[in-house]
C-alpha cells in the first residue's frame, strides 16, 4: 500500500504556482520522499526528490516540513502543458521492500487556460 | 533526465501468441529494471524487478512462467508475454534504477510505456 496521502484533484490557472500537497505521516528516518508525474498515456516522469532538505531544480521545488511528515510540490508558473497526475512516493535508501517506488492514486492537476 | 527507451509502443496480437517487449537505459547503465503494468484509470502496479544477470523477483500475484523477463546486459530487459489473452491487454511500463554514488541519490527514470492489446 502507498504511504502518502494526496487529494485526488486540483486545478490551477495557467501561469499561477500550482502547490501540490502530500502527506506521509509515517514516512521512517530513511526514507525519500519523491515526486513523478504522468501525462495521459506516456510513462512517469521523474520531477525532484528530498530527505529532509527544500530541493529545486529546474522543473519544481519541494518543501518538506520540518518533522517530515508532508511535503509540498511547487511548480511555479503552471503551463497547460503541466496537466498530469502526480504521484507523490516515499521510498527508502536501502534493499528490501521500501525500496520500491509504489505508486499510489496521485493528483490530477488540471491547468487551466 | 535519463532516457528509458520502450519497444514496441504499441502491439496487437491474437490471443495464444507471445509478445516481447524492450526496455532500454540510453545513456546509462542499470544493474535493476523494474517492470510495471497499468491499467485503465488505474496506478501503476509493480510486476516484477529484474536484476542484471540473475533471476527477476516477481510481486506477488504475478505469474512467473507468463511474464517472462530477461536482463542480459546492463542497458536490457525484456519482458515477454507467452500466451497472451485479452485480459493481459494492458499498459506495460519499464522503469530502470541509476546507480548512484552517494545514498539516495539513485533515481528510477520510466519508459515511455508499451499498450499491448490482445484480441
Amino acid at each position: 500500500d502507498a504511504k502518502t496521502t494526496q487529494p485526488p484533484s486540483m486545478d490551477c490557472a495557467e501561469g499561477r504556482a500550482a502547490n501540490l500537497p502530500c502527506n506521509h505521516s509515517t514516512i521512517s528516518g530513511n526514507e525519500y520522499v519523491y515526486w513523478y508525474r504522468q501525462i495521459h498515456s506516456q510513462g512517469p516522469q521523474y520531477i525532484i526528490h528530498g530527505l529532509k532538505n527544500n530541493e529545486t531544480n529546474e522543473m519544481a521545488s519541494l518543501i518538506i516540513t520540518e518533522d517530515r511528515k508532508s511535503s509540498t510540490l511547487i511548480l511555479p508558473h503552471a503551463t497547460l502543458r503541466d496537466t498530469a497526475v502526480y504521484y507523490c512516493i516515499v521510498r527508502g535508501d536501502s534493499g528490501g521492500s521500501n525500496y520500491k517506488l509504489t505508486f499510489g492514486k496521485g493528483t490530477l492537476l488540471t491547468v487551466n487556460p | 533526465g535519463a532516457v528509458v527507451s520502450q519497444h514496441p509502443s504499441r502491439v496487437i496480437c491474437k490471443s495464444g501468441t507471445s509478445v516481447k517487449i524492450e526496455c532500454r537505459s540510453l545513456d546509462f547503465q542499470a544493474t535493476t529494471m523494474f517492470w510495471y503494468r497499468q491499467f485503465p484509470k488505474k496506478s501503476l502496479m509493480l510486476m516484477a524487478t529484474s536484476n542484471e544477470g540473475s533471476k527477476a523477483t516477481y510481486e506477488q500475484g504475478v505469474e512467473k512462467d507468463k511474464f517472462l523477463i530477461n536482463h542480459a546486459s546492463l542497458t536490457l530487459s525484456t519482458l515477454t508475454v507467452t500466451s497472451a489473452h485479452p485480459e493481459d491487454s494492458s499498459f506495460y511500463i519499464c522503469s530502470a534504477r541509476t546507480s548512484g554514488g552517494m545514498r539516495g541519490t539513485d533515481t528510477q527514470y520510466f519508459g515511455p510505456g508499451t499498450r499491448l492489446t490482445v484480441l
